[in-house]
């Protein structure tokens, strides 16, 4: 069965500072990864995803993640924080090979505070 | 306009009753989803229709029923509330059920039994 966990239910960081949020998943066959952000009393908005081709993907807000299948790892990372990325963060993978009919499977959530 | 709008956005009620929740989406999509999100923020799928049809059933109680009168909606009626049920609950939508299609999210039906 597919999981996806990340490491880190809060993450605090200066403004300014690197954001590195932790994502990993188990699956037998290498699924396709997204990551979304849900800012407080909001729906949930997607930043990026991978599918196929290049590993490293840009999203939006200037955030990026990179797929590493050696490490079952799809990590979110922003070189320099602002206060208004403040909000909680979800990875999600979905299964790939046509039978998940479109069901994500979402990790526990990272809450990320940024401090002035 | 609001692309996947869900109603209402609050819903306080009793055990025992039944309640629904509406959600509707104006972006053209064939496919929508219900997800629970618990008190832990844990998000999981409950159900998904594709032009109408189910094609997600997890293993949700019986006491939850969705209905698709159109592409358009999906609604999720919930019978004999149980206080286990109070968590916010995502509808979305998606072009196709296909592996790369991005899944846009509404803003969440709140709901607390009392």
């Amino acid at each position: 069965a597919q999981s996806v966990t990340q490491l880190g239910s809060h993450v605090s960081v200066s403004e300014g500072a690197l954001v590195l949020l932790r994502c990993n998943y188990s699956s037998s066959v290498p699924p396709y990864l997204f990551w979304y952000v849900q800012y407080p009393n909001q729906g949930l908005q997607l930043l990026l995803k991978y599918t196929t081709g290049a590993t490293l993907v840009k999203g939006i807000n200037g955030f990026e993640a990179e797929f590493k299948k050696s490490e079952t790892s799809f990590h979110l990372t922003k070189p320099s924080a602002h206060m208004s990325d403040a909000a909680e963060y979800f990875c999600a993978a979905r299964v790939a090979g046509g039978t998940s009919y479109g069901k994500l499977t979402f990790g526990q959530g990272t809450i990320l505070t940024v401090h002035p | 306009d609001t692309a996947v709008s869900q109603t209402p956005k609050y819903l306080v009620t009793q055990m025992g009753n039944d309640k629904s929740i509406k959600c509707e989406q104006n972006l053209g999509h064939d496919t929508m989803y219900w997800y629970k999100q618990d008190s832990k923020k844990f998000l999981k799928i409950m159900f998904s229709y594709n032009n109408k049809e189910l094609i997600i059933n997890e293993t949700v109680p019986n006491r939850f029923s969705p209905k698709s009168p159109d592409k358009a909606h999906l609604n999720l009626h919930i019978n004999s509330l149980e206080l286990g049920d109070s968590a916010v609950y995502f509808c979305a939508s998606s072009q196709d059920y296909g592996e790369t299609d991005t899944q846009y999210f509404g803003p969440g039906t709140r709901l607390t039994v009392l």
